[in-house]
């Protein structure tokens, strides 16, 4: 069971550049998520899709925008790669957000990202 | 001050110890309470899920939750270097699903 995949694992950028980290589910799930991971930070969310269809900003969403392309696939964009978007993201699902009262949500194993 | 503390750790405990793994917070309306463990290069996975307060058991894994004082903890008995792992908490309101706020984590290693 593939589960949450994320891709690529490793990414080295430059200041200004772009790129695009894509996430695909396959566990038929309505809502996904994007975190970032900083050291002495814990997690915190980016963007959100309650629904395919529909997405919304998150604790730290200045630098990135989002794509809900289908059911399956979020993926999140850097217009142009800051060294503060050094970090490790992860990309994450769950049944339906907001509707079960035991929200589980399941991770990918994560892009690292260098901003150089 | 951030909504949700929790010690970094790192936490170093022989084989076989009672660990006790804990988070304070400080958002009255926080409803859910997670601890997700998460291994080296890995993503996160749900560990212990509780909805308000009181216990919740699993296994060799205790959840408490103190909404009061606004604590919640996590107890691992007879503990396995398999436990290695850092632990986070996160919690999050009524109706807000997926939007969780975590904890630092805390860096756990179980010596054999």
């Amino acid at each position: 069971n593939a589960g949450v995949t994320q891709t690529p694992k490793f990414q080295v950028l430059k200041t200004g550049q772009s790129m695009t980290l894509q996430c695909a589910q396959d566990m038929n799930h309505n809502s996904m998520y994007w975190y970032r991971q900083d050291p002495g930070m814990g997690l915190r969310l980016i963007y959100y899709s309650a629904s395919e269809g529909t997405t919304d900003k998150g604790e730290v969403p200045n630098g990135y925008n989002v794509s809900r392309l289908n059911k399956r696939e979020f993926s999140l964009r850097l217009e142009s790669a800051a060294p503060s978007q050094t970090s490790v993201y992860f990309c994450a699902s769950s049944e339906a957000y907001g509707i079960l009262t035991n929200e589980k949500l399941f991770f990918g194993s994560g892009t690292q990202l260098s901003v150089l | 001050q951030k909504e949700v503390e929790q010690d970094p750790g790192p936490l170093s405990v022989p084989e076989g110890a009672i660990v006790s793994l804990n988070c304070t917070y400080s958002n009255s309306a926080f409803q859910y309470f997670m601890w997700y463990r998460q291994y080296s290069r890995k993503g996160p996975e749900l560990l212990m899920y509780t909805y308000s307060s009181g216990n919740k058991e699993d296994g060799r894994f205790t959840a408490q939750v103190d909404k009061s004082s606004k604590y919640i903890s996590l107890f691992i008995r007879d503990s396995q270097p398999s436990d290695s792992a850092t632990y986070l908490c996160a919690m999050s309101e009524n109706n807000q699903g997926g939007k969780l706020i975590f904890g630092q984590g805390t860096e756990l290693s179980v010596k054999p």
